[in-house]
């Protein structure tokens, strides 16, 4: 059974502060992919990564691949009450293009 | 480019009664489409692929008579919730992709299904 660990579940933290969420997991991926989804509403890509080490920005969000491919993490930068919302980290299987999704993490930034 | 939407965006139907939910890739064709169902607070779960033309590949654990799934064209992916009972409510989103493997899923809005 592929998993894939999803941490922190729950994170409420003031305006301003740095956050990681990180993804784990024993399987290799293709690729892995980030999504940001508001509640009643479908998930939103927010990016993909594909290389081993890889590394991408988006404002205050940082992306980066393991090396290995397993793993992954979600940096940002100085929060704001608009980032609130839940993250969902899903890994794509290269043997058969699956997408494994980890639990989500639920983020709330207070003013 | 590459939106999907999903109709209706809420139900409330009683129990026993059978509910449809569409999903429509606006601006381009959608080779595989897939189901997902999500509780609250918790990830999406995916209940089915499918490949126009093509049975639905169900999930295990997923009924398949329950969960009929038809995806007849290149556009619309059809989900029917037969002889709905309360714990089927939840709420459902279906995904496309152009080719079958690796490509992105373009996620649709979802659908809130209640069941009384």
């Amino acid at each position: 059974t592929q998993l894939l660990e999803q941490s922190p579940q729950f994170l409420s933290i003031q305006e301003g502060e740095n956050l990681t969420v990180y993804c784990n997991s024993s399987s290799v991926f293709s690729s892995l992919q980030w999504y940001r989804q508001e509640p009643g509403e479908g998930p939103v890509l927010l990016v993909t990564v594909v290389t081993g080490g890889e590394v991408k920005k988006l404002k205050r969000l940082t992306f980066q691949f393991g090396d290995a491919r397993k793993d992954s993490s979600l940096h940002i930068t100085a929060a704001q009450p608009g980032d609130t919302g839940l993250y969902l980290c899903a890994g794509e299987l290269s043997s058969n293009y699956q997408l494994i999704w980890g639990a989500g993490t639920k983020l709330i930034i207070k003013p | 480019g590459a939106v999907v939407s999903q109709h209706p965006s809420w139900v409330i139907c009683k129990s026993g009664t059978s509910v449809k939910i569409e999903c429509r890739s606006l601006d381009f064709q959608a080779t595989t489409m897939f189901w997902y169902r999500q509780f609250p607070k918790q990830s999406l779960m995916l209940m089915a692929t499918s490949n126009e033309g093509s049975k639905a590949t169900y999930e295990q654990g997923v009924e398949k008579d329950k969960f009929l799934i038809n995806h007849a064209s290149l556009t619309l992916s059809t989900l029917t919730v037969t002889s709905a009972h309360p714990e089927d409510s939840s709420f459902y989103i279906c995904s496309a992709s152009r080719r079958e493997g690796i490509d992105t899923q373009y996620f649709g809005p979802g659908t809130r299904l209640t069941v009384l």
